[in-house]
């Protein structure tokens, strides 16, 4: 079944204690990103990655970090947490850019 | 304001009646995406509209676009309940940063059994 898995679903955790959310994806496709859903503001996208190697800021990259070491991976880093990150976070993968996504399920994280 | 925004924020209508839902947005873009959000979860993709049209069609939904006015409208006939969810526009520009995908701030969907 074509995917996107986000890991963990939910989190708690404390103001500076590193965290990694984890993204895959089994569609072979190129783009990936994270997103973050704030009530009344949407979803903002953090980072995007064209393809392996390839990344870029959204509109949020501020406090996060990512890296494409292989194609179906791209994980979300918050090297030093703080409550401003509490939210609801998305993965999402298309074939290209420009084209429609797939998302995960979610992350719920609660920087305390 | 933010780029792709939706309008109304929120919509309560009976079941069997038609929901529409707009989105503005304020560059230039290649295409014009819909998504559907249940509550809690991932989006979900419904249309895809590219700039050099101005309407298309999926089941019972019905998507419009006009380019002179940065505007798209989605129209969902016939509501069910579980037509229930927010409803998200995302545009894709058509020039530079191609890769960015701006979502609006969505209008959520109530419908009436």
């Amino acid at each position: 079944e074509a995917q996107v898995t986000q890991n963990p679903r939910y989190l708690i955790t404390v103001t500076g204690k590193k965290l990694t959310v984890t993204c895959s994806q089994n569609m072979n496709h190129e783009y990936m990103s994270w997103y973050r859903q704030d009530p009344g503001l949407g979803l903002r996208q953090i980072y995007y990655s064209m393809n392996v190697e390839v990344t870029d800021k959204g509109d949020v990259p501020e406090g996060y970090k990512v890296s494409r070491k292989e194609k179906r991976n791209f994980p979300l880093i918050l090297e030093s947490p703080s409550p401003n990150q509490t939210s609801l976070y998305f993965c999402a993968s298309s074939l290209q850019g420009r084209q429609p996504q797939h998302f995960g399920d979610g992350t719920r994280l609660s920087i305390l | 304001s933010q780029q792709g925004e939706e309008d109304p924020q929120a919509l309560s209508i009976q079941e069997g009646e038609n929901a529409t839902m707009n989105c503005s947005y304020k560059t230039s873009i290649n295409n014009l995406q819909w998504y559907r959000q249940n509550s809690g979860r991932g989006l979900v993709h419904l249309i895809l509209i590219r700039s050099n049209e101005r309407e298309k069609h999926s089941g019972r939904l019905r998507v419009t676009l006009d380019t002179s006015k940065k505007s798209s409208s989605l129209l969902i006939t016939a509501s069910r309940a579980a037509d229930t969810a927010s409803y998200f526009c995302a545009t894709v520009p058509n020039s530079g940063g191609y890769q960015k995908v701006t979502f609006g701030t969505g209008t959520k969907l109530q419908v009436i059994p």
